[in-house]
């Protein structure tokens, strides 16, 4: 069965550092794109960054451009999003999705989510 | 940047017919993949590549896509369809995921 498993979240001041990380299973993890997709409390989806299952390619929203860092370890099965200089507005559920092949397309598997919360 | 614009609620009642548009400019030349958000749930795709269903997702669940409005489709409606849905495209010219605001399906 595949499976996804999110960690890090929680609550961090302005300007604060977050690492959340996601842990996979059920699949040949290499072989695929992986995704972040945030959910502000009451609001819509928002896509935040895709890498490729080879770690050589990623794709950032322009919202966190510069401020995140996603990357992959291909070896431990796990996706990270390093997250910078976080604002209020960065406050959401953070998803971790699995994307149908190597290269983003569409997001097939999803995991329960981790929340982050920016705030003093 | 591309942009997905969806209508913020559709209303039906049980057993009839509801539409989810998506509007893009020139949308049918991409491929449209739709998802369904339950409350405190993870999303799930219900239609990808514009109109095919993935394994488990009944086929009361359907997708068209041309010009510029992409369509969900849930015929014989259920209590059970009451959700958020959202379209979403790979903007491959931007290197862009691009979500649909999303649309409540209210059932009556």
């Amino acid at each position: 069965e595949v499976q996804l498993l999110e960690s890090g979240g929680g609550l961090v001041q302005p300007g604060g550092s977050l690492r959340l990380s996601c842990a996979a299973s059920g699949f040949t993890f290499s072989s695929y794109a992986m995704s972040w997709v945030r959910q502000a409390p009451g609001k819509g989806l928002e896509w935040v960054s895709t890498i490729t299952g080879s770690g050589d390619t990623t794709y950032y929203a322009d919202s966190v451009k510069g401020r995140f860092t996603i990357s992959r370890d291909n070896s431990k099965n796990t996706v990270y999003l390093q997250m910078n200089s976080l604002r209020a507005e960065d406050t959401a559920v953070y998803y971790c999705a699995k994307d149908d092949n190597g290269s983003p397309y569409y997001m097939d598997v999803w995991g329960r989510g981790t929340t982050v919360t920016v705030s003093s | 940047s591309y942009v997905l614009t969806q209508p913020p609620s559709v209303s039906v009642a049980p057993g009839q017919t509801a539409r989810i548009t998506c509007g893009g400019n020139n949308i049918g030349s991409k491929s449209v993949h739709w998802y369904q958000q339950k409350p405190g749930q993870a999303p799930v795709v219900v239609v990808y590549d514009d109109s095919d269903r993935p394994s488990g997702i009944p086929e009361r669940f359907s997708g068209s896509n041309s010009g510029n409005t992409a369509t969900l489709t849930i015929s014989r409606v259920e209590a059970g369809d009451e959700a958020d849905y959202y379209c979403q495209v790979w903007d491959s010219s931007g290197g862009h995921v691009v979500f649909g605001g999303g649309t409540k399906v209210i059932v009556l």
